[in-house]
């Protein structure tokens, strides 16, 4: 139990539907993250959060609206995705948002688009 | 832009062996490596952090080293088990907590 969860683990919808991802820490960390692991690829980063503010945000598509509504919760919003956006979603957490800290990863959401 | 490459991309050996993983970055100027560690299904799991003012960290039968100015780092693994069996990934940090990795090993540990 890595403290960070996800929901749901797997996700299938159609290129017209909207949902979202949720991610929840329980370690007390003041920074959040989301990647986007495709197959064959390296993970990239998508978003970063500290303190519930964006800091960063790596060219990402429109059609992807991450919220940090507090600092133990982050979602990431989906709407008229493409299939080239399945892929595993992973969230992640640190301390802080510096470089000697270690991040925390949760298990990932499974995400299929049709 | 910085790259991170990791060599083999896929390993089998019987149990008992010693094993290295590569990893090579392009850019030196790096906070930090991380190695981590990937079941099917599942999120990552840090295994060793080493600050880019550091040589090499170890943890039980793991042991990473850098070597900063020619972009490498290797991890070492002692006496591979079966449950030692996922994908090992390589991550640098150039600021601001955010890493770069690559694509991973795949580590296969038959009993």
């Amino acid at each position: 139990e890595t403290g960070v969860t996800q929901t749901p683990r797997h996700l299938v919808m159609g290129m017209t539907n909207k949902k979202s991802l949720k991610c929840e820490q329980h370690l007390g960390h003041n920074a959040m993250y989301w990647y986007k692991q495709s197959a064959k690829k390296p993970l990239e980063l998508m978003f970063v959060y500290s303190l519930e503010e964006r800091v960063e945000n790596n060219s990402v598509p429109s059609r992807f609206s991450p919220e940090c509504p507090n600092s133990s919760h982050l979602f990431l919003h989906l709407h008229t995705l493409q299939p080239e956006d399945s892929a595993l979603y992973l969230c992640a957490s640190s301390q802080e948002m510096r470089d000697m800290d270690t991040q925390y990863f949760g298990p990932g959401t499974r995400l299929t688009v049709l | 832009k910085q790259e991170v490459t990791q060599i083999p991309a896929a390993l089998s050996v019987p149990e008992g062996e010693n094993l290295v993983l590569n990893c090579s970055f392009t850019d030196s100027a790096i906070y930090n490596l991380q190695w981590f560690r990937q079941d099917p299904g599942k999120g990552l799991t840090s295994l060793l952090l080493i600050q880019s003012s550091q040589r090499e960290q170890t943890s039980g039968r793991l042991n990473a080293s850098l070597d900063k100015s020619s972009g490498r780092s290797t991890l070492y693994i002692a006496a591979s088990q079966p449950g030692d069996s996922a994908t090992y990934l390589c991550a640098v940090s150039s600021g601001y907590s955010t890493l770069t990795f690559g694509k991973g090993t795949m580590l296969l540990v038959s009993p």
